[in-house]
């Protein structure tokens, strides 16, 4: 089915230790996020692409890193993990056509204990 | 800039009572609306859309939401829960086609037999 993978579904992570999170679309979207969601918190924005090769800083952006080599692909990177990371993170890609706006379409998250 | 209110971070509803979830955007140009769902530890899922067509905008599983210019609101509706309906629920908002959604703090439905 076409859509948004993420992988690893789980992962639990000693504090310092480092990651690659990786979200992969086959919708040939342009855009693509990364979010966290934190219970209260909603979801917030941590970096985004809006094509190949470019990546943005959203609202809370410290402590992570992101590249977007292939437009299918964006990876978020933690490079030494703490345990203010622990939280479940989204992937969402969005299509634009036609001048409208067509929302997002979510990974099913990826879900990050940091001990 | 942008925002999202959603008015309630937790709804209790009896199965087949109305569902109502409120959403007041603010935003400096005419905006496109969204409604997802979450369902338990899953990703979230598209419910509606509104993109200055239509102002009452029909969605999947029953739901209903309306734009009203006015008000600057966007409600969530649907005239009978369902046990199947208890999720937690996302407004979000963007200026533009193509930019970023702006999202409100959730509403978790509680459905009760």
């Amino acid at each position: 089915n076409a859509g948004v993978t993420q992988t690893p579904k789980f992962r639990v992570l000693k504090t310092g230790q480092s990651m690659t999170l990786l979200c992969a679309q086959d919708m040939n979207h342009e855009y693509m996020y990364w979010y966290r969601q934190d219970p209260g918190m909603g979801l917030r924005l941590i970096h985004y692409s809006v094509g190949e090769g470019t990546t943005a800083k959203g609202e809370v952006p410290d402590g992570y890193n992101v590249s977007r080599l292939k437009k299918q692909n964006f990876l978020l990177g933690l490079e030494s993990a703490a345990p203010s990371q622990t939280s479940v993170y989204f992937c969402a890609s969005q299509g634009q056509g036609g001048g409208r706006s067509y929302g997002y379409t979510f990974g099913s998250g990826t879900r990050l204990t940091v001990v | 800039a942008q925002s999202v209110t959603q008015l309630g971070s937790h709804v209790s509803v009896s199965e087949g009572a109305l569902v109502l979830l409120r959403c007041n955007y603010s935003s400096s140009v005419p905006p496109y609306l969204f409604w997802y769902v979450q369902y338990p530890n899953q990703g979230l899922q598209l419910l509606l859309k509104y993109t200055s067509a239509a102002t009452l905008v029909k969605g999947i599983n029953g739901f209903e939401a309306e734009f009203k210019k006015s008000e600057t609101s966007f409600h969530l509706t649907k005239p009978s829960a369902h046990m199947s309906d208890a999720a937690e629920y996302f407004c979000a908002v963007t200026k533009a086609a193509g930019n970023k959604l702006t999202f409100g703090g959730g509403t978790r439905v509680l459905v009760k037999p």
